[in-house]
Order: C-alpha cells, then sequence, then structure tokens
C-alpha cells in the first residue's frame, strides 16, 4: 500500500520565522511530487510542484531526498496568511489512481 | 482557477437513501475525479473518469457509483447512504497536461444520520 506520511502538526510559529514541514513517502516508483495549501473548509490548491534539483517560488522552497524518500517544504519569512494545511502529494505513476495524499500538516502563524 | 462547481454544497440526509452529488466544469478537461476528506485520512479517491461514458474504480469506491454523460459533468450517487459516508466531497478535473493541472472544486460536505 502506498503510504505518504507528515507530521499533523500544528505547528505554531511566530510570524517572520521560518518553519521547515517534512513528509516521507514508501513507493520508491513514485515520480512525481507536490506540495498543495488547503484553507479551513476550502479546497486543496497547489502551492507548487518539487523537483530534484530542488525549486523555489518566493519564499517557499521545496527539496526532493530521492534515496530517503523525502520531501520538504521551507517557508521563509512566515506572514499570517500562510496559515493553512499543507498537504504532501505524490504520484506513482500516470494513471488517475497515480496520487497519494499525505494528512497534512496544519501551521498557524501567530502575530 | 478550473470553473469547477459542485452541488449541492451541503447535504443532510438519512441513512438508506440514495444521493447524488454533481461536479460541473467548463473547462472541457477530460479527467474527473471523486475524492473523499475524513479527519484522519488523506483524501481518497472513489472514482474517477477518462472522458465521456469512461469511468473506474478508486480505492473507496463500494457503496458509491459514477456516471459521465457529458464531458461537463460528472455525478457520484450513494447508492444507499451510510452514516459511515459522512464526509467532504471533492471533485477535481484535469487537462492532459499533467499533475500539475488537476484543481478542485469547493466540496460537498454531506452528513447521513
Amino acid at each position: 500500500r502506498k503510504e505518504v506520511e507528515q507530521d499533523p502538526g500544528p505547528f505554531n510559529v511566530p510570524e517572520g520565522a521560518t518553519v521547515a514541514f517534512n513528509c516521507t513517502y514508501s513507493n520508491s516508483a513514485s515520480q512525481s511530487f507536490f506540495w498543495y495549501r488547503q484553507d479551513c473548509r476550502k479546497e486543496p490548491k497547489l502551492l507548487m510542484s518539487v523537483y530534484s534539483s530542488g525549486n523555489e517560488d518566493g519564499r517557499f522552497t521545496a527539496q526532493l531526498n530521492r534515496a530517503s524518500q523525502y520531501i520538504s517544504l521551507l517557508i521563509r519569512d512566515s506572514k499570517l496568511s500562510d496559515s493553512a494545511t499543507y498537504l504532501c502529494v505524490v504520484a506513482s505513476g500516470g494513471g488517475a489512481d497515480g496520487l497519494t495524499f499525505g494528512k497534512g500538516t496544519h501551521l498557524i502563524i501567530q502575530p | 482557477d478550473a470553473g469547477i462547481t459542485q452541488s449541492p454544497r451541503h447535504k443532510v440526509t438519512e441513512t438508506g437513501t440514495p444521493v447524488t452529488l454533481r461536479c460541473h466544469q467548463t473547462e472541457n478537461h477530460r479527467y474527473m475525479y471523486w475524492y473523499r476528506q475524513d479527519p484522519g485520512h488523506g483524501l481518497r479517491l472513489i472514482h474517477y473518469s477518462y472522458g465521456v461514458k469512461d469511468t473506474d474504480k478508486g480505492e473507496v469506491s463500494d457503496g458509491y457509483s459514477v456516471s459521465r454523460s457529458k464531458t461537463e459533468d460528472f455525478l457520484l450517487t450513494l447508492e444507499s447512504a451510510t452514516s459511515s459516508q459522512t464526509s467532504v466531497y471533492f471533485c477535481a478535473t484535469q487537462s492532459s497536461g499533467g499533475w500539475e493541472t488537476q484543481y478542485f472544486g469547493p466540496g460537498t460536505r454531506l452528513l447521513v444520520l
């Protein structure tokens, strides 16, 4: 069974701090990796894809370690608006049943 | 954002009754999905569709059926609702451009009493 594990949190972080989330996945054949953001009582939205070389989008940096089957998300200079649940998502192939979602990490940015 | 709507947005029903949830998209995306989201679980795939009249089962399909008679509509039916089907249901659509093109609808909150 494909598994994606995340620390559920909550992570309580002061505004302006840097926070990091981790995620591990069990399927070594996984091919694509993503972080989604989900606000309370809203739908998930793609935050960023994760590439082997690591990638950055503004204050957000994602890293992938295939050998350890580990994905990370770093948020710098956190804002109140970053408060949300962050879902780690792994795709094991192109088939429609290929996405496996983690349970999410809840982040609370405190003023 | 993709033009995805779900109806109803909220529903309360009784055990044993049939329930149909509708997902409508205006993006002409080929692929459509139904997921459920429950506390303590990640999103889990119920059914999906590759195109009109082309559907298949996902991880948690028992007790659910789907139909897709038009590109824009994907219906999820709970044949005889049970309390274990109380959940938040999300529809998603995807173009042919890969997983990054998957977008979710706003969700339907279903309570089965």
